[in-house]
């Protein structure tokens, strides 16, 4: 079974902290991607990487950095926390390709004080 | 991108069959139709995906209209583990990275 692991369920952090949210993957997957979900907002994507090094900028990607320099691992980082950026963050993968599926991790619910 | 129009909640009674409409009257000719589904406190997971064809899997059936402007997704036979929310999604083939834009879904709500 594919399995898509983040780094915490649950994370608090204070206004203005630098926040890394990892995830991880062990299928050897080319495509991850970082979504935010927010009540009556659904979720959200903020980036997306098509393989190692490489990134785009989702629908959201304010406030936001990513970083892959390995190809089961993928990290969002929040450069200052702001209490707007208390959400559920999802991490996914996928083989690349036209219609594969994507896998979800479990999720980490942030707030920032 | 195109959008997806779902009901907001829906109610089953277990072992019964449940039938998710969505709209999507601006698909384009490349749009595949996803399905997702979000159990409480847990990240998405894959139920279907098709383009023009009714598709059936061991999770579900989907029906797509000829005009391809609505589809239904079919869960035959409703267990208390099906409630969820059901997002229908369009995503483009040739899009990079298969972006996938998730609307508000249809609650799910299995009454023993």
């Amino acid at each position: 079974d594919v399995k898509v692991t983040q780094s915490s369920r649950y994370l608090v952090k204070r206004t203005g902290e630098k926040v890394f949210l990892e995830c991880v993957q062990d299928m050897d997957h080319e495509n991850m991607f970082w979504y935010r979900q927010d009540p009556g907002l659904g979720l959200r994507l903020i980036y997306f990487s098509y393989d190692v090094k490489m990134k785009e900028k989702g629908d959201i990607p304010e406030g936001y950095s990513v970083s892959r320099e390995k190809k089961e691992r993928f990290s969002l980082i929040l450069e200052s926390a702001s209490t707007n950026q208390t959400s559920m963050y999802l991490c996914a993968s996928r083989y690349s390709g036209n219609y594969n599926e994507q896998f979800f991790g479990p999720g980490t619910r942030l707030t920032v004080l | 991108d195109a959008k997806t129009t779902q009901p907001n909640s829906m109610e089953s009674n277990e072992e019964e069959p449940v039938h998710l409409p969505c709209n999507h009257s601006t698909i384009s000719g490349t749009d595949y139709i996803h399905w997702y589904r979000q159990l409480p406190s847990q990240g998405p997971e894959y139920v279907i995906h098709g383009l023009t064809s009714n598709v059936n899997n061991r999770m579900a059936s989907l029906a797509i209209a000829e005009d391809r402007k609505s589809s239904t997704l079919i869960l035959h036979r409703a267990t208390l583990r099906d409630a969820a929310v059901y997002y229908c999604i369009l995503s483009q083939s040739y899009a990079a990275g298969n972006k996938l834009t998730f609307g508000g879904g249809t609650r799910v709500l299995v009454k023993p």
